[in-house]
């Protein structure tokens, strides 16, 4: 079973500044993909990046960036420049497969980080 | 390119009553799954179609059911309503030919159960 924990239920940050989303995973699994979601109010989820686990360099998406310590088994989200806008939920999901959304057995997600970006 | 639409926005049902949600997928994506999303959770895995017929179930009873249609449009039917069901409905859709592990979801169901 995947199991998905994210330990800050809720941050504060100033705009501009970068911020780190921790998020560790558990897996038996080889193969898995790592994501992050961010959900807004409005209650859809946005896909942010995705990481395989066996890709050696970090994924990055513009302004996001995954840091991925596969020996810890952690997948942070980095985001550079924080906006007004990002203030939203953020959750962290794991497929038990690197080449599907979750496939068959869908996405495991965490309980999710409540950003709030302060002006 | 449409994204993905869910209908309704909100509903509000009576315990033991059933309900279907609808999902119409983001054009061309064979694939669709539906997330159960409590208030102060992560979304949780109901199931998944794939070409009209379905992939795989998470830890759901079957009273929860769905349906996939030829043009890829989805309904996911809960019967015997229960008050724990009050949740946010989510469905994702993604295309498994080109980036399978991107999942785009629609703005989900609210459901309230009373």
């Amino acid at each position: 079973a995947q199991k998905i924990t994210q330990t800050q239920p809720g941050m504060f940050v100033q705009e501009k500044e970068a911020v780190t989303l921790d998020c560790t995973y558990d897996t038996s699994d080889q193969s898995y993909g790592l994501f992050w979601y961010k959900q807004p109010s409005s209650g859809e989820m946005i896909f942010l990046i995705y990481q395989g686990s066996y890709d050696e360099q970090n994924a990055t998406e513009g302004r996001y960036s995954l840091n991925f310590q596969k020996a810890r088994k952690s997948a942070n989200l980095v985001i550079s420049a924080s906006q007004l806008g990002d203030s939203a939920m953020y959750f962290c999901a794991m497929s038990p497969d690197m080449y599907s959304g979750g496939g068959a057995d869908g996405l495991t997600f965490g309980k999710g980080t409540h950003l709030i970006i302060q002006p | 390119e449409t994204g993905v639409t869910q209908s309704p926005t909100h509903l509000i049902k009576t315990r033991g009553q059933q309900v279907t949600l609808r999902c119409s997928s983001q054009s061309g994506h064979n694939t669709v799954s539906w997330y159960q999303q409590a208030l102060g959770q992560g979304p949780q895995f109901i199931f998944q179609y794939y070409r009209e017929e379905e992939n795989g179930r998470g830890n759901f009873p079957p009273r929860f059911s769905g349906l996939q249609f030829p043009n890829y449009s989805s309904e996911l039917n809960v019967n015997a309503l229960e008050l724990d069901d009050s949740a946010l409905y989510l469905c994702a859709s993604s295309d498994s030919a080109t980036r399978p592990y991107e999942q785009y979801f629609g703005p989900g169901t609210r459901l309230t159960v009373t």
